[in-house]
């Protein structure tokens, strides 16, 4: 049964890089788009972007110019990083995976999430 | 964007009775081309992740319980809770997965009355 768990900092400070990685565990991370999804805390939910194993991206364009994604094949891994930080990018961030092929997906499974801060 | 809406906000039902939530979005999300309504349910209790209920908004996700359904087309979408249990105290979340970015609705509390 596949599973993924999110890791980085829990305090970044504001207009500095959120950086935060996903390692999938029990499957392989081909064949599937990867996704971030974050929710401020007590608000709803807000998709980041996805990565397919080849690295190809799509990012939500409210977040685009500050969204880069990537993809470590050999490790199971893909990352985020989100720049310029603010206040308002503090939430908990989870990352999820797609149905086989298909970027058009639900969200199934996802990590358990990780609270990221934004204070100085 | 499609927005996503849901009502109501919140609603208390009693054990063993019926719960529904509504979906709305702002443009259809039925794909003409294989007829399927791109649209998934979750339920999400505090602390943690939310958890796949429905996709293709009527498959019911492998394990999760057959009181829970799913139905409509289109824009307009409804998630049924058939017999309220008290581990269904949640949040519950629709997603449209038609177009990007993807969208979540605002979600609706259920509780126990």
């Amino acid at each position: 049964q596949v599973q993924l768990q999110e890791s980085g900092p829990g305090l970044v400070k504001p207009s500095e890089t959120l950086s935060l990685t996903c390692t999938v565990s029990g499957g392989s991370i081909s064949s599937y788009f990867w996704y971030w999804i974050r929710q401020p805390p007590g608000k709803g939910l807000e998709w980041i972007g996805y990565i397919y194993d080849s690295g190809s991206t799509s990012y939500n364009p409210s977040l685009k110019s500050r969204v880069t994604m990537s993809v470590d094949t050999s490790k199971n891994q893909f990352s985020l990083k989100l720049s310029s930080v603010t206040a308002a990018d503090t939430a908990v961030y989870y990352c999820a995976r797609s149905m086989p092929e298909d970027f058009y997906s639900w969200f199934d499974p996802w990590g358990q999430g990780t609270l990221v801060t934004v204070s100085s | 964007d499609i927005v996503m809406t849901q009502s109501p906000d919140s609603l208390a039902v009693s054990l063993g009775e019926r719960a529904t939530v509504n979906c709305k979005s702002s443009q259809s999300v039925l794909y003409s081309s294989n007829n399927k309504n791109y649209l998934a349910w979750y339920q999400q209790k505090p602390g943690q992740p939310p958890k796949l209920l429905i996709y293709w908004a009527s498959t019911r996700e492998s394990g999760v319980p057959d009181r829970f359904s799913g139905s409509g087309s289109g824009t307009d979408f409804t998630l049924t809770i058939s017999s309220l249990q008290a581990e269904d105290v949640a949040v519950y979340f629709c997603q449209q997965y038609y177009g990007l970015p993807f969208t979540f609705g605002p979600g609706t509390k259920v509780d126990i009355k």
